[in-house]
């Protein structure tokens, strides 16, 4: 069974753009979680997505967003981005929505560097 | 809002020896807590959980972690340390804020160091 999957796992940016990450989630899962870890905030809960809507969201301003397909793969934006947004971009999927009882799967990371 | 404390950036342990690393807590109600990995360049990988039931969890790799009520703490453990046992591991707590939002909250993380 194929792991999630995030590309690009490199990007490097200028201050002002804007970027797109992607995450392909483990095949069965629905739910898409994004998480930002930098070292001096860690890992801090972004936003979830479920059935193609956004049924979570961390204390992040509007410039992140993110999508999710019906295949369940989901793609995070950040506009305007800031050189305080370079961080490693961690995607995780579940095969349910919340963190009840199901534990969540990790990808890679995407690791931005904004200049 | 709950959260978690790792209160050692580091732990050090020489391999064959048994390994603790330290997670307190602080949650309104039934708490459910994670143990995660991470190694160098990789995503975090999920180690255990305590959801209820019995307060001595295996999980992953020979892992285990005690929950424990009274003193607030899931310290994970393992009876004896491999040197590819070298990572970050991060302690989680689900989180519903008032405004519903349910997530992992992780703590800062610590990393274990084995040494042969």
């Amino acid at each position: 069974k194929a792991g999630v999957t995030q590309t690009p796992r490199y990007l490097i940016k200028t201050r002002g753009q804007q970027v797109t990450l992607s995450c392909s989630p483990i095949s069965g899962h629905r739910s898409v979680s994004w998480y930002q870890q930098t070292p001096g905030q860690g890992l801090q809960f972004l936003f979830e997505y479920f059935s193609e809507t956004q049924r979570n969201k961390g204390n992040f301003p509007g410039r992140f967003s993110g999508r999710q397909f019906s295949n369940s793969r989901s793609e995070m934006n950040v506009s305007t981005l800031e050189l305080g947004d370079s961080a490693l971009y961690l995607c995780a999927s579940s095969p349910s929505i919340g963190h009840m009882n199901t534990e969540a799967f990790f990808g890679q990371g995407t690791r931005l560097t904004v200049v | 809002a709950q959260s978690v404390a790792q209160p050692e950036d580091q732990v050090n342990v020489a391999e064959g020896n048994p390994l603790t690393v330290k997670c307190t807590y602080s949650v309104s109600g039934n708490p459910y807590l994670f143990w995660y990995v991470q190694y160098p360049n990789r995503g975090l990988q999920f180690l255990l959980k305590y959801i209820t039931g019995d307060n001595l969890v295996k999980g992953s790799y020979g892992f285990e972690a005690e929950f424990n009520k009274s003193q607030t703490s899931f310290h994970l453990k393992k009876p004896s340390a491999l040197v590819s046992d070298s990572a970050l591991y991060f302690c989680a707590v689900r989180d519903i804020d008032p405004q519903g939002t349910d997530k992992l909250i992780f703590g800062t993380g610590t990393r274990l160091q084995v040494f042969p």
